[in-house]
């Protein structure tokens, strides 16, 4: 069964101090792994797609690598307003179907 | 481009009523999502349709809740009768085949 599992649930960071996010994953055939942000009261918030092991993609202070069975998303020197539950997906041979972790609520604090 | 369009934000009813929320996706996307997201918890697929028809409704319950899209574009998913259960955030999102998923702001529900 196709299954992300996040790690941690819940992470405690102090402004400037860098640390990553997992994502760990089993899935048939995989066509595309995706992380969204997610602020209080809102909708997810597409960041990135990785198609491949081995591909990675940036934005500002996020930065997520893809492996064969996991992702990694860093977060170089953090802000506060970087505070937000991170989601992760897949989407496997039915590249039209998604499956969600439970995702990581990150805490920057100044 | 605009984004997701859903309507109400916040609803509030009393159990054994019932609700109706509403959805209106990125123009183009033949496909629309609706996930049903409790506190703490990543987005769970209740229903996907393909243009108007559904693609998968197999975690949707069926004996409370319903959902349609009309001429391939709006959609309304309806709770009717609503339990305690029910309260989560009901989130609309839609994507072009092969590409991620866009979400809307989605509806608060809280059920009494």
């Amino acid at each position: 069964e196709d299954q992300v599992t996040q790690s941690p649930e819940a992470l405690r960071l102090q402004e400037g101090e860098s640390s990553s996010l997992n994502c760990s994953y089993t899935v048939s055939g995989l066509r595309g792994l995706f992380w969204y942000r997610q602020d209080p009261g809102k909708g997810p918030e597409f960041l990135f797609t990785l198609y491949s092991a081995g591909e990675e993609k940036e934005k500002e202070r996020l930065k997520a690598t893809l492996t064969k069975k996991e992702s990694f998303l860093h977060i170089t020197a953090p802000k506060p307003e970087d505070s937000a539950t991170y989601l992760c997906a897949v989407a496997g041979n039915n590249f039209n179907k998604f499956y969600f972790g439970s995702g990581t609520k990150l805490n920057v604090k100044p | 481009e605009a984004g997701v369009a859903q309507s109400p934000r916040y609803k509030i009813i009393e159990k054994r009523q019932s609700v109706a929320f509403w959805c209106n996706p990125i123009s183009g996307h033949a496909t629309l999502y609706w996930y049903q997201q409790i506190l703490g918890q990543g987005p769970k697929l209740l229903i996907q349709f393909q243009n108007n028809g559904v693609v998968d409704d197999s975690q949707l319950p069926k004996d409370r809740f319903s959902a349609e899209r009309l001429k391939g574009v709006d959609s309304t998913l309806k709770i009717q009768p609503a339990k305690l259960e029910d309260s989560a955030v009901y989130l609309c999102a839609s994507s072009l085949e092969g590409r991620p998923l866009f979400f809307g702001p989605g509806t608060r529900l809280t059920v009494l």
